[in-house]
């Protein structure tokens, strides 16, 4: 069993649909937690960073954390064209983004 | 601001050649990250720099993988003979610093090079 696990979709919805993202772990020490989004022949790029578990909202974005169950969810509401990528979590058990571990990506399509 | 530059973009070699890939960070930046990165998976770190010194390489297939950061600043990793596994996209990152939750912390990842080998 991987220490991230990640649905790779593909997951398509059309566009204004709220979209619900999602990984589990296994490391009980994980303690911070980031969304990436990366577009096709793109690095990826910081969306959000929580520590523990809550919810942490920007803009379209809210992160929510359940350290009890091990589960992750990044939410988009009004989900547009231009949210159309890949969209990877990332943990470490330590503060900073020195020991990252990355789920695999779930790929969103969303269609006008 | 210019961001986290790589090159060459893209790189097609035979096995056993070897190969290097260029990373310029963002000016200013203190530390730097190699990554590799399988389709459809995440990425996974090789190598961690804290200006000029290499101070996580526990992941770096060292038989076959070798980087340098000359001077603290641009940074070059290489194949050496590479192998059929080894085509991925290798991730070049930097950020002020590595401890940082947030804003200096924060890692920018360049596109990236897309390695095959025949």
């Amino acid at each position: 069993q991987k220490e991230v696990e990640q649905d790779p979709g593909p997951l398509s919805v059309p566009e204004g649909a709220i979209v619900s993202l999602n990984c589990t772990y296994s490391n009980s020490a994980f303690q911070y937690f980031m969304w990436y989004r990366q577009y096709s022949r793109k690095g990826p790029e910081l969306l959000m960073y929580t520590y523990s578990s809550g919810n942490k909202e920007d803009g379209r974005f809210t992160a929510q954390v359940d350290k009890s169950s091990k589960y992750i969810s990044l939410f988009i509401r009004d989900s547009q064209p231009s949210d159309s990528a890949t969209y990877l979590c990332a943990m470490s058990a330590f503060p900073g983004y020195s020991t990252l571990t990355f789920g695999k990506g779930t790929m969103l399509l969303v269609s006008p | 601001e210019a961001g986290v530059v790589q090159s060459p973009r893209y790189k097609i070699i035979e096995k056993k050649q070897p190969v290097a890939f260029w990373c310029n960070p963002i000016s200013g930046h203190n530390t730097l990250y190699w990554y590799l990165q399988n389709l459809g998976q995440g990425p996974e770190l090789l190598i961690r720099y804290e200006n000029e010194e290499a101070v996580d390489d526990s992941q770096l297939p060292k038989d076959r993988f070798s980087a340098e950061r000359l001077k603290g600043v641009d940074s070059t990793l290489k194949i050496q003979p590479a192998e059929l596994g080894d085509s991925a996209v290798y991730l070049c990152a930097s950020s002020l610093d590595s401890l940082g939750i947030a804003g200096a912390g924060e890692q920018y990842f360049g596109p990236g090079t897309r390695l095959t080998v025949t």
